[in-house]
């Protein structure tokens, strides 16, 4: 079975800090890898995938995620905080397997201070 | 606008009462989902659709049923809900497997 964990529940950095958000995976297949952003009373919305093309994978708003295979990782990074990144942040995984299924990490809560 | 639509977004009820969260995409998307998040879980899925007529148990199906009559629609249906089915519920859509997802805005359901 897929697991996701992201390490951290609450993650604190200064407005221009650089943010750093873990995530691990385990599969058992070659896995499709999601970041979503959840602001509060919203839906998810998608961040980044990785879908086995470049493993840096540039997304929205500054983010981007590298794939390492070896470490079983897809860490999501942007180099500098803002004020409007504060938000709840969802690593997830499907695979070929699992008929779409999006596994879900516990999620972080990024907290940006001035 | 491409959208998931979930109604209503909040709701509360008693335990017993029989509900109905409806949830319609505009995307013509094949695949569809039920997902409930909790504190410190994530988001875990409940049911999935492959496309009308067809569905199937996510991770945690107890106490919920689904139906896709439709290609548009798939409502989540709680016969006789409990208070361990308070949550925030999400339906998602996506074209394919493995594709990005869209997301409904969610339904916080607080059962009493």
């Amino acid at each position: 079975a897929q697991s996701v964990t992201q390490l951290g529940s609450h993650v604190s950095v200064s407005e221009g800090a650089l943010v750093l958000l873990r995530c691990n995976y385990s599969s058992s297949v070659p896995p499709y890898l999601f970041w979503y952003v959840q602001y509060p009373n919203q839906g998810l919305q998608l961040l980044l995938k990785y879908t086995s093309a470049a493993t840096l994978v540039k997304g929205i708003n500054g983010f981007e995620a590298e794939f390492k295979k070896s470490e079983t990782s897809f860490h999501l990074t942007k180099p500098s905080a803002h004020m409007s990144d504060a938000a709840e942040y969802f690593c997830a995984v499907s695979d070929s397997d699992s008929y779409g299924k999006l596994t879900f990490g516990q999620g972080t809560i990024l907290t940006v201070h001035p | 606008e491409a959208q998931v639509t979930q109604n209503p977004r909040y709701l509360i009820t008693v335990t017993g009462k029989k509900l109905t969260v409806t949830c319609s995409q505009n995307m013509n998307h094949e695949y569809m989902s039920w997902y409930r998040q909790d504190p410190g879980l994530g988001l875990r899925q409940i049911y999935y659709s492959m496309n009308v007529e067809v569905t199937d148990k996510g991770d945690v199906p107890e106490g919920y049923k689904v139906s896709r009559k439709e290609k548009r629609n798939f409502p989540l249906i709680l016969e006789s809900p409990s208070p361990n089915q308070t949550s925030l519920y999400f339906c998602a859509s996506s074209s394919s497997v493995n594709t990005e997802a869209f997301f409904g805005q969610g339904t916080r359901l607080t059962v009493v």
